[in-house]
């Protein structure tokens, strides 16, 4: 079985500073992908980065980044120079691949609150 | 326009009644979902559809049950509305185009169930 752990429930940050939402996994297969999504108030579900376990490189997308340890089995998104419109929740999720693997397992998500 | 559309977008009923929460797509995608969140659990599989004539239960499917009406069409069902299925509810989609396919999310239901 897969789990995502997601250890901080609610963040503050400044305006312009960079931050990192931790993110970590557990499973046994060596073939997975990792997603963070963005809720903001509003409620919609907003795709932002995904992390290939074979991938030899850190995704990133714009501002944002994976830091992604496989061996810590960790995938904390960075998100640079934050802004306001970053306030919202953000959730982790992990897929192993392969057909039929179809379920996204999530993690219970961070509540990121910029301050200006 | 959204690529996925949810009907309604809230909802309010009362235990033991019959309810339909509606989802459309414009994606052109196979593979359609259903998940609830709840606070505090984050997102949990319903039921799942690779396409038209395939159905899969997920990880919550008790109480519910969902309808593949045509390839751009998925709708869930709950059949006895009961107060602990008070949840924000989303359908999504993906192409299955491979490994860093991601699911497209829908705006979400809000059912409050008293």
């Amino acid at each position: 079985a897969q789990k995502i752990t997601q250890t901080q429930p609610g963040m503050f940050v400044q305006e312009k500073e960079a931050v990192t939402l931790d993110c970590t996994y557990d499973t046994s297969d060596p073939s997975y992908g990792l997603f963070w999504y963005k809720q903001p108030s509003s409620g919609e579900m907003i795709f932002l980065i995904y992390q290939g376990s074979y991938d030899q490189q850190n995704a990133t997308e714009g501002r944002y980044s994976l830091n992604f340890q496989k061996a810590r089995k960790s995938a904390n998104l960075v998100i640079s120079a934050s802004q306001l419109g970053d306030s919202a929740m953000y959730f982790c999720a992990m897929r192993v691949l392969g057909f039929g693997n179809e379920k996204l397992t999530f993690g219970t998500g961070t509540r990121l609150t910029i301050i200006p | 326009d959204a690529d996925v559309t949810q009907t309604p977008r809230n909802r309010i009923t009362k235990t033991g009644k019959r309810i339909m929460l509606e989802c459309s797509q414009t994606k052109g995608h196979d593979r359609m979902y259903w998940y609830r969140q709840d606070p505090g659990l984050g997102l949990r599989l319903i039921y799942y559809s690779f396409d038209v004539k395939d159905i899969n239960k997920g990880e919550i499917s008790d109480g519910y049950s969902v309808s593949r009406q045509a390839q751009a069409k998925f709708s869930l069902s709950l059949e006895s509305a009961i107060p602990n299925q008070t949840a924000l509810y989303f359908c999504a989609t993906s192409g299955g185009g491979g490994p860093q396919e991601t699911q497209y999310f829908g705006p979400g239901t809000r059912l409050l169930v008293l």
